[in-house]
This record gives structure tokens, C-alpha cells and sequence, in this order.
């Protein structure tokens, strides 16, 4: 079946960086983008950026730039969101989503259909 | 910061039809597609709605989208306890460049 699998727990101390990964398995990886996604702890739903399994392009989130990276292994079928410099309200569960396939050289978008389990990362000192 | 604003909370009694605005501007609703998302409690959200009003394969015809200039709509009729839950709507937005995501809204089923 189509899922998305999320490593374990992290916690990190503030200034660290946190590298989350998200395994793909049951479609062809290099078909669809992956979407990031965070949610602090009792609060809604913050979009952290999105890149292309097929080629890289990344876009972020204007309040992560410079922060944020996201990259993908099409050898194993992994998505990988990197966040430097964690501060405090950086403590949040994160989400890989897969959003965004490509036909031909376009992407069409019908939602993030398919959702890892998320990871928590707490950001303490 | 959300840009796209909802409800905090809404409510009905089983088989009732409860409705969630969404509202936001031009340079999000107004010209992009709108997206629901459900997030029952300690999962991770589901989509439910794409495309404002297609709905996914698996997704019951209970829930249904709708959008009108720079508001979305989602309902949610025949009310059930498996309800219960936060809903979400998200649209990208051509001024931030980027997706946002709705305040969210408590669905209680009384």
C-alpha cells in the first residue's frame, strides 16, 4: 500500500539542527512531490515548503528560507527536511505529505493525499 | 500566522448538517483552488476535499466543498460521532508564494 514512513523522535537543544526523514513506498517515488508540514504543540497547521522527487525544486516558506532545507534520495525513496538554528517554538510534530504528481514536464495538484505519522521534535535546553 | 480564517468551533447532534467557512482574499481563495483536511485527535490529517469540491476516493458523499469569490465552504451532513474532529482549509497564495492553511475549526458532535 501507499505510505509514507517518518523517523523516530528527536530532541534537540536550541541553536541544533534536526534532520527529519520520510519513506516512500508503494508508488513511484520520482512521480510526486513531497510537502512539509509542521504543527506545534495545540496549534494549527504551518505549510514549511514542498520539493520535487523528480528533479529537486524546492519552495519554501518565506518564514523558513534560509533555515529550511529539503532534499530527496530516489535511490531509496526518501525525502529528507532539514531545520537549523532550532529555537524553541521550532518544537512541533512534522509532517511529510505527498502532494503533486507530474505528467509530462507539469505538476498537477490534487491535495497532500498521502500523510506520514508525523515526528516529534522538541527544541529544549 | 494563518491568512485564511475559520471558525473556532461548530457543533451539531447526530444526522444534523453542519457547515465551516473559510475565508480569506484574492490572493489565495480568490484565485487558487481550495483544500480540506481533517485531523481526528493524535492522527495526522486527512485530505478530504480537493480542488474546492472533488472529493477523494474513500471520502463519504457526506462531505462536500464549495467556494464563492474568496470564501470556501465545507459541509458535513448526516452528522456522525466519527466526526468529531479539526478541519482545515488550505489554498496557496500567490502573495506569500506559498500554501497556507486555515485557523482550524472543533467539530463537536453533541
Amino acid at each position: 500500500q501507499v505510505q509514507l514512513v517518518q523517523s523516530g523522535a528527536e530532541v534537540k537543544k536550541p541553536g541544533a539542527s534536526v534532520k527529519v526523514s520520510c519513506k516512500a513506498s508503494g508508488y513511484t517515488f520520482t512521480s510526486y512531490g513531497i510537502s512539509w508540514v509542521r504543527q506545534a504543540p495545540g496549534q494549527g497547521l504551518e505549510w514549511m515548503g514542498w520539493i520535487s522527487a523528480y528533479n529537486g525544486n524546492t519552495n519554501y516558506a518565506q518564514k523558513l528560507q534560509g533555515r529550511v532545507t529539503m532534499t530527496t534520495d530516489t535511490s531509496t525513496s526518501t525525502a529528507y527536511m532539514e531545520l537549523r538554528s532550532l529555537r524553541s517554538d521550532d518544537t512541533a510534530v512534522y509532517y511529510c505529505a505527498r502532494e503533486g504528481v507530474i505528467v509530462g514536464a507539469l505538476y498537477y495538484y490534487y491535495g497532500m493525499d498521502v500523510w506520514g505519522q508525523g515526528t516529534t521534535v522538541t527544541v529544549s535546553s | 500566522q494563518s491568512v485564511l480564517t475559520q471558525p473556532p468551533s461548530a457543533s451539531g447532534t447526530p444526522g444534523q448538517r453542519v457547515t465551516i467557512s473559510c475565508s480569506g482574499s484574492s490572493s489565495n481563495i480568490g484565485s487558487n483552488y481550495v483544500y480540506w483536511y481533517q485531523q481526528l485527535p493524535g492522527t495526522a490529517p486527512k485530505l478530504l476535499i480537493y480542488r474546492n469540491n472533488q472529493r477523494p476516493s474513500g471520502v463519504p458523499d457526506r462531505f462536500s466543498g464549495s467556494k464563492s469569490g474568496t470564501s470556501a465552504s465545507l459541509a458535513i451532513s448526516g452528522l456522525r460521532s466519527e466526526d468529531e474532529a479539526d478541519y482545515y482549509c488550505a489554498a496557496w497564495d500567490d502573495s506569500l508564494s506559498g500554501k497556507v492553511f486555515g485557523t482550524g475549526t472543533k467539530v463537536t458532535v453533541l
